[in-house]
């Protein structure tokens, strides 16, 4: 069974341009989850989508979006980039909503110039 | 303000140890605990969860103790292998589930041959 994938790998874009960050979850997997992992904040919830509905919100501003499809695809999009979002933006998919064993993609590297 | 907190960024231990890594927690309604493990340029794969009803789960080499009145959780791996080297992150969540998961900053073990 492929894993989570995500597109692009790396990124790098300037202050002020807007980003769309792709992924894809394993073949049956309806939720999907994204975060941000930085050196100083660590791993943070962004949001998380089950059945195209966003069912959960992290600590961000209104710039960062999110959507997902009926395939269960989700998109994350960050506007009017900043230097403090450059990250590595994590995906992560499970069976249902809060479910334990969630697997992570290999992340979108971000860089804001 | 870190809820969870994982106080040692390192820690190295000799193979066939066994090695011990500690989180705390500040937020008191989280009631469901999660270790991650990540390699580098990979996302984090689950390791071993612990909901609040109980203070010990076992998983084969991987042991997590909970001790709710000092907020405090801790993993254990007995023997240690020089596989297990791996940045490893703990996680919290409110309700049943891993929902809108809150993580510590990560400690990188090391397993020394």
């Amino acid at each position: 069974k492929a894993g989570v994938t995500q597109t692009p790998r790396y990124l790098i874009k300037t202050r002020g341009q807007q980003v769309t960050l792709s992924c894809s979850p394993i073949s049956g997997h309806r939720s999907v989850s994204w975060y941000q992992q930085t050196p100083g904040q660590g791993l943070q919830f962004l949001f998380e989508y089950f059945s195209e509905t966003q069912r959960n919100k992290g600590n961000f501003p209104g710039r960062f979006s999110g959507r997902q499809f009926s395939n269960s695809r989700s998109e994350m999009n960050v506007s009017t980039l900043e230097l403090g979002d450059s990250a590595l933006y994590l995906c992560a998919s499970g069976l249902r909503t809060g479910d334990d064993t969630q697997y992570f993609g290999p992340g979108t590297r971000l860089t804001v110039l | 303000d870190q809820q969870v907190k994982q106080n040692s960024p390192s820690l190295s231990v000799q193979e066939g140890r066994i090695s011990i890594l500690n989180c705390d927690y500040t937020n008191s309604m989280f009631d469901y605990f999660l270790w991650y493990k990540k390699y580098p340029a990979e996302g984090p794969t689950f390791l071993i969860s612990i909901s609040s009803i109980k203070d010990k789960n076992e998983d084969g080499r991987f042991t997590v103790f909970l001790n709710k009145s000092a907020k405090h959780l801790s993993l254990h791996i007995v023997p240690s292998q020089p596989g297990d080297s791996a940045v490893y992150f703990c996680a919290a969540s409110e309700g049943q589930g891993a929902q809108k998961l809150v993580f510590g900053q990560g400690t990188r073990l090391t397993i020394n041959p």
